[in-house]
């Protein structure tokens, strides 16, 4: 069975703090993709990374961080002295092959940043 | 930005009216998808379209419909639209398959009284 699960449903951190947003993973594939996306209060569903399941690297973009670990099926980000446009829900997905093309979301992390 | 246009972007309609949702790409990608989001549920697949006439199912199906009869086109059809049927209604696209990064359009907001 493919799933994604986001314990934290809501965030709140205080501007300049460090989060990191939880992502925990089932799947019987051996490769697989995992994807983290933002969406905004206007509601957008932004992008943010692609990680295939071979590449274990932790992968950083300005204050975002991604940490990837195939031995706990996790696949967590940090956004390091977060900003108030940091606010909004994040959701992790899992897509690979026998997720029979679908990818698979978690139900997200509200995140606040409190100025 | 992905050039992913979606039509209308709120509607209000009444149980029981047929309702059809329009999502527009200027990408030529070959994947289209088309997500509801719920609280509590995240997005969630409704049909998806791996080619022009060629769609499947997603994990919520029931209910709704889907044709593509062009690369840059993707409607959703609710045939009769029951209350709980009202949702945020995402489409996206992939450039050439799922395993890629789904880029998605701006939301069509749906109540159904």
């Amino acid at each position: 069975a493919q799933k994604v699960t986001q314990a934290q449903t809501e965030i709140s951190v205080v501007e300049k703090e460090d989060v990191t947003l939880d992502c925990v993973y089932e799947t019987r594939d051996t490769t697989y993709y995992l994807f983290w996306y933002k969406q905004p209060p206007s509601g957008e569903l932004v992008f943010l990374i692609r990680r295939n399941s071979f590449d274990e690297q932790n992968e950083i973009s300005g204050r975002y961080s991604w940490n990837f670990q195939k031995s706990t099926s996790s696949f967590n980000f940090t956004i390091t002295a977060s900003q108030v446009v940091d606010s909004a829900v994040y959701f992790c997905a899992l897509s690979g092959p026998n997720t029979g093309n679908q990818f698979y979301f978690g139900t997200g992390t509200s995140l606040t940043v409190i100025p | 930005d992905a050039g992913i246009t979606q039509s209308p972007r709120h509607k209000v309609t009444e149980t029981g009216t047929p309702v059809t949702l329009r999502c527009h790409q200027t990408e030529n990608h070959r994947y289209m998808y088309w997500y509801r989001q719920d609280p509590g549920h995240g997005l969630r697949l409704i049909h998806y379209s791996y080619g022009v006439k060629d769609t499947d199912k997603g994990e919520v199906s029931d209910g709704y419909s889907v044709s593509r009869s062009k690369t840059e086109d993707f409607l959703l059809t609710l045939e009769s639209a029951t209350s709980s049927q009202t949702s945020v209604y995402f489409c996206a696209i992939s450039e050439s398959s799922v395993w890629d990064e789904q880029f998605f359009g701006p939301g069509t907001r749906l109540t159904v009284l």
